[in-house]
């Protein structure tokens, strides 16, 4: 059974920083990519990371996210992490890790989220 | 960035109803669509990809249609555990992006 268990969320003072993980079971986690997701309270969803099966050498962010997030993976421990840099109160968010189908660029399993909450 | 559009942004129906949620692609995105279902304080569940195949375990009662940039999401007699909010993603391109998500409450 896949299961994607996140962890590390928390209250984080505006310009903090926080380091988000996601420990991965049921499949063969260097074989898959896989992404982060993140719902702010009351609001929709939003793609916040992505980075590739194998070494993750490659890593895809959009604009929101991109120069303060950082995203990466330990094949060793099937674990995903998200750095969460220069954090700003609209990041306030459930952050849910994704993993992808096989040979597609969407998602099959969700893991059930870590609330981060940036706030003085 | 591609925009995605879901329509209507929430519907009120009664079981055993046929719902359909539309989806509408600012550019062109084959095929590369994809249907979440969420409840309320739950996570998403993956429902649909690639515009009309269903994940597994998926029941077939969802059913997904549309190519290029024109999607629907169909219900065909909806039950109590249906009654949630919907998002239709793309991943034709990054950033993967979402609609606005349609809730579906009972009537």
């Amino acid at each position: 059974e896949v299961q994607l268990v996140e962890s590390g969320g928390g209250l984080v003072q505006p310009g903090g920083s926080l380091r988000l993980s996601c420990a991965a079971s049921g499949f063969s986690f260097i074989n898959y990519a896989m992404n982060w997701v993140r719902q702010a309270p009351g609001k929709g969803l939003e793609w916040v990371s992505a980075i590739s099966g194998g070494s993750g050498g490659d890593t895809y962010y959009p604009d929101s996210v991109k120069g303060r997030f950082t995203m990466s993976r330990d094949n060793s421990k099937s674990t995903l992490y998200l750095q969460m840099n220069s954090l700003r109160a609209d990041d306030t968010a459930v952050y849910y890790c994704a993993k992808n189908m096989a040979a597609s660029g969407t998602w099959d399993y969700w893991g059930q989220g870590t609330l981060v909450t940036v706030s003085s | 960035d591609i925009q995605m559009t879901q329509s209507p942004s929430s519907l009120s129906a009664s079981v055993g109803d046929r719902v359909t949620i539309t989806c509408r692609a600012s550019q062109g995105i084959s095929n590369n669509l994809a249907w979440f279902q969420q409840k309320p304080g739950k996570a998403p569940k993956s429902l649909i990809y690639a515009a009309s195949s269903l994940q597994s375990g998926v029941p077939s009662k969802f059913s997904g249609s549309g190519s290029g940039t024109d999607f629907t999401l169909t219900i065909s007699s909806l039950q109590p555990e249906d009654f949630a909010t919907y998002y239709c993603q793309q991943y034709h391109g990054y950033p993967k992006t979402f609609g606005q998500g349609t809730k579906v409450e009972i009537k």
